[in-house]
């Protein structure tokens, strides 16, 4: 089964540092996500990502935040300057379209020190 | 306010047995209703997909009902396993953004 998968699973990180999340995709997605869960909280949608192009942000998105897809397979979450309250799992999903299944990733575990 | 709300917060149930999830929202206008579950530090896995004029589907020992009248969703799991205990997300697509709300999830254990 075709699956989204994320690296690292786990980055450490001293507060203020940039930090780069990395997404592969299932290959045939259009669209392209990121959410992140705070431990013990739901999850929350950070932005979706179509055509090359952010779709729509949330307000936790801020200009601390960018996203990227570098080549045909990736899709990057950036943090400029980590604060600690970054902390939290962070997903990436995909899907082919608002009413298809999205599949979601693994997540990465953010720790900012 | 769009919002999503589960109960019960957490269930624990023996193995084998029966139970049924609760999803209330109030996010207008609505386009999907989706059930996940998620393992304890896992991405969510999607279990049903239900619209409008959905009234139940199921996925193996999942069912998911919609009442879009009353707003209210359940997810029954029949015969229990241990592989259940997870997280159960309730995450409704709509509002003005149209985007995922997701509630705060029921947290399952089966016991043996």
């Amino acid at each position: 089964e075709p699956e989204v998968t994320q690296t690292p699973s786990h980055q450490v990180t001293q507060m203020g540092q940039e930090v780069i999340l990395r997404c592969v995709p299932i290959s045939n997605h259009l669209y392209f996500y990121w959410y992140r869960q705070i431990l013990g909280q739901k999850v929350e949608f950070l932005v979706s990502f179509y055509n090359n192009e952010i779709s729509e942000k949330s307000e936790i998105f801020d200009d601390q935040f960018s996203v990227e897809r570098p080549d045909g397979s990736n899709f990057t979450l950036k943090i400029r300057s980590t604060k600690l309250e970054d902390s939290a799992m962070y997903f990436c999903a995909s899907d082919r379209g608002s009413k298809n299944i999205q599949y979601f990733g693994a997540g990465t575990r953010l720790s900012v020190l | 306010k769009n919002q999503v709300e589960q109960s019960p917060q957490s269930l624990i149930i023996l193995e084998g047995k029966n139970c049924t999830l609760q999803c209330n929202y109030t996010v207008s206008p609505f386009s999907n209703l989706r059930w996940y579950k998620q393992d304890t530090g896992r991405g969510p896995v999607s279990l049903t997909i239900m619209t409008f004029s959905e009234n139940t589907k199921s996925n193996g020992r999942y069912t998911a009902t919609l009442d879009a009248d009353t707003k209210q969703s359940s997810l029954h799991i029949t015969a229990s396993q241990l592989s259940d205990s997870a997280s159960y997300i309730c995450v409704v697509k709509g509002g003005a953004t149209n985007k995922l709300i997701f509630g705060t999830g029921t947290l399952l254990a089966v016991q043996p």
